[in-house]
């Protein structure tokens, strides 16, 4: 089975712009997580969608935001572009929500903003 | 914030097990502990989760005390590859994974 993927895996953008991330979870999975790493706050979790609703949503501003699709591909939008947006963006993929339920990771976006 | 306490680092010989520890002193009865391990820039890697009792799969020992204060991770006979940061994660019921700082763990040859 194919694990979850992620695109674009690196991506250079200015200050202002905007960017969309895409993530396939696995085959079968429904719920879909993204989180943010940097080094000075390490992976701090972003939102996470299960059939197309957000049902979580982590302390980030309202330039970040995502969506989830029929067939449980996701995207994050990151508006209004700032320097300290640059990180690697993680989406990781569960079969259901719930707290026993095992998340599956992708290899990450690594977004640059110059 | 998270959950969890961990080392902030640790060496292993290659080839010997490693013992990763982890404190979650106000864990609740319905969380689960998870461990999970990161490899310089790479998306993180799931290793073992469990309740209440130990846990064993092809990677990892999953060890629990009876009071659910701490848990210690094994992994049997260590390689160069498994050098990475691992996170003990003590996962709220309905949330999502809050990982702390880990452990980073560097098997020397």
């Amino acid at each position: 089975k194919a694990g979850v993927t992620q695109t674009p895996r690196y991506l250079i953008k200015t200050r202002g712009q905007q960017v969309t991330l895409s993530c396939s979870p696995i085959s079968g999975h429904r719920s879909v997580s993204w989180y943010q790493q940097t080094p000075g706050q390490g992976l701090q979790f972003l939102f996470e969608y299960f059939s197309e609703t957000q049902r979580n949503k982590g302390n980030f501003p309202g330039r970040f935001s995502g969506r989830q699709f029929s067939n449980s591909r996701s995207e994050m939008n990151v508006s209004t572009l700032e320097l300290g947006d640059s990180a690697l963006y993680l989406c990781a993929s569960s079969f259901r929500q719930g707290a026993g339920d095992t998340q599956y990771f992708g290899p990450g976006t690594r977004l640059t903003v110059l | 914030d998270a959950k969890t306490t961990q080392p902030t680092s640790m060496d292993c010989a290659e080839g010997r097990a490693a013992n990763l520890p982890c404190n979650h002193s106000t864990i609740s009865g319905n969380e689960y502990v998870y461990w999970y391990r990161q490899i310089h820039s790479q998306g993180p890697q799931y290793i073992i989760h469990g309740l209440k009792n130990n846990e064993t799969n092809e990677m990892a020992s999953l060890i629990i005390t009876e009071d659910r204060k701490s848990s210690t991770l094994i992994l049997p006979h260590a390689t160069l590859r498994d050098t990475a940061v691992y996170y003990c994660i003590v996962r709220v019921y309905g949330q999502n994974f809050v990982f702390g700082p880990g452990t980073r763990l560097s098997v020397l040859p």
